[in-house]
């Protein structure tokens, strides 16, 4: 059973930074790339970031650019967001996501706070 | 970047009758492979997104076949047959075609008349 499971949401202060994970399980996690798409409460969803299976290649959406950092480690079956310099609009639920004929299983989800 | 848009965004349905959602995209999402990348997603009050449909017209492993996805070039729909009570929540369609970003819909909340 394919399984993702995000850590390391939380509150934070406007500038601050925040490192979110994602373990994979029941896949061959290096075949796949990965996603962070994320969801203001009560909204629609936002993709943020994608890395292909063996991290060399990554993309952001414009609004994380500079700021957001996606990597992975294989031998960990985990997914990263390096978030730096936070903003209030960066607040939101983040899921990871695997991609299979693009975007299929998602994680639960961790919620990010930007607030003074 | 593409620009997804769902209609209606509010689709109050009576059990057991069909339901349709449509998405129109700002450009044709036809790959240069030939492949057209338009999926639709489930989410259910609480839960994350679940994919129902990939590719226009395939349903994912487990999703009942009353729901279905058709259309070609900018224009799309899903629908179901015969509306559950299950079915409630936030429909989603999402462009991987023209990437980055990945661009979703607006969503549709589906409830129950």
């Amino acid at each position: 059973e394919v399984q993702l499971v995000e850590s390391g949401g939380g509150s934070v202060q406007p500038g601050g930074s925040l490192r979110l994970s994602c373990a994979a399980s029941g896949f061959t996690f290096s075949n796949y790339r990965m996603h962070w798409v994320r969801q203001v409460p009560g909204t629609g969803l936002v993709w943020v970031s994608r890395i292909n299976g063996d991290g060399s290649t990554t993309n952001y959406a414009d609004s994380v650019k500079g700021r957001f950092t996606i990597s992975r480690d294989n031998a960990k079956n985990t997914v990263y967001l390096q978030m730096n310099s936070l903003r209030a609009e960066d607040t939101a639920v983040y899921y990871c996501a695997r991609d299979s004929a693009s975007i299929d299983y998602w994680g639960q989800g961790t919620l990010v706070t930007v607030s003074s | 970047d593409v620009v997804m848009t769902q209609s209606p965004l509010s689709l109050p349905v009576t059990l057991g009758q069909p339901a349709s959602i449509s998405c129109r995209s700002s450009q044709s999402l036809v790959h240069s492979d030939g492949n057209t990348y338009l999926n639709w997603f489930q989410q259910r009050p609480g839960q994350s997104p679940r994919r129902l449909i990939y590719m226009v017209s395939n349903r994912d492993s487990g999703v009942p076949d009353r729901f279905s996805g058709s259309g070609s070039g900018t224009d799309f729909t899903l629908k179901i047959s015969r509306v559950e009570a299950e079915d409630v929540g936030i429909y989603y369609c999402m462009q991987s075609t023209h990437w980055p970003p990945y661009t979703f819909g607006q969503g549709t909340k589906l409830e129950i008349k």
